[in-house]
């Protein structure tokens, strides 16, 4: 049972090159969730979807696309990267969307830098 | 908004040391709260939760207690373990529609033998 995967693990772009980090999950969860962790900022929200088909944005959305592909897999998508979006980068995983009852399930990450 | 404020690391302890890490939060109405852990190289994990004043979470000998009167959610462990090194983020969930994760900024933990 692999929970949240994540690839790839480490990418370096070029400003203004384009990238899709992809994320699946073989937990049969509805909600799904992509975030980026940077040095004394924790860890904020880009996109989510709460079930198949939707999704919205998060807390810090600007420059990124995402894509609920099916149940298991939803993609980020950098059209044009830019150096302050060098990141790590988290895919997660949730049952329902009310974490009382529903906690996260993460994936490894992807460190990503852009030059 | 919420908000989670962490005690600021790093926390460099001996092992079998008693650990407290500070957290304190900003919400309205009743969130719940999470302690996560994040191992060297991996994603984050649940550790422990409280979905209201004065639960107690607990797990792998961590404990948090839900205070409404101070708004804090502060972990602890009586006996800490070198593999207990790792990030910890204190995060709270809010409620009446409002249910995404609001993380601190993450308290890293190296415990030397």
């Amino acid at each position: 049972n692999a929970g949240v995967t994540q690839t790839p693990k480490f990418q370096v772009l070029k400003t203004g090159q384009s990238m899709t980090l992809q994320c699946a999950q073989d937990m049969n969860h509805n909600s799904m969730y992509w975030y980026r962790q940077d040095p004394g900022m924790g860890l904020r929200l880009i996109y989510y979807s709460a079930s198949e088909g939707t999704t919205d944005k998060g807390e810090v959305p600007n420059g990124y696309n995402v894509s609920r592909l099916n149940k298991r897999e939803f993609s980020l998508r950098l059209e044009s990267a830019a150096p302050s979006q060098t990141s790590v980068y988290f895919c997660a995983s949730s049952e329902g969307t009310g974490h009382h009852n529903s906690p996260l399930h993460f994936g490894n990450g992807t460190r990503l830098t852009v030059t | 908004g919420d908000s989670v404020t962490q005690m600021e690391g790093p926390v460099t302890l001996s092992e079998e040391a008693f650990l407290t890490i500070n957290c304190t939060y900003t919400a309205t109405g009743y969130p719940s709260l999470f302690w996560y852990v994040q191992y060297p190289g991996e994603g984050l994990q649940l550790l422990l939760k409280a979905t209201k004043a004065d639960d107690k979470g607990s797990n792998k000998g961590f404990e948090a207690t839900y205070r409404k009167e101070t708004t804090s959610f502060h972990l602890e462990k009586g006996s800490v373990q070198v593999s207990d090194s790792a990030v910890y983020f204190c995060a709270l969930s809010g409620n009446f529609g409002n249910e995404k994760l609001t993380f601190g900024t993450g308290t890293r933990l190296t415990i030397i033998p």
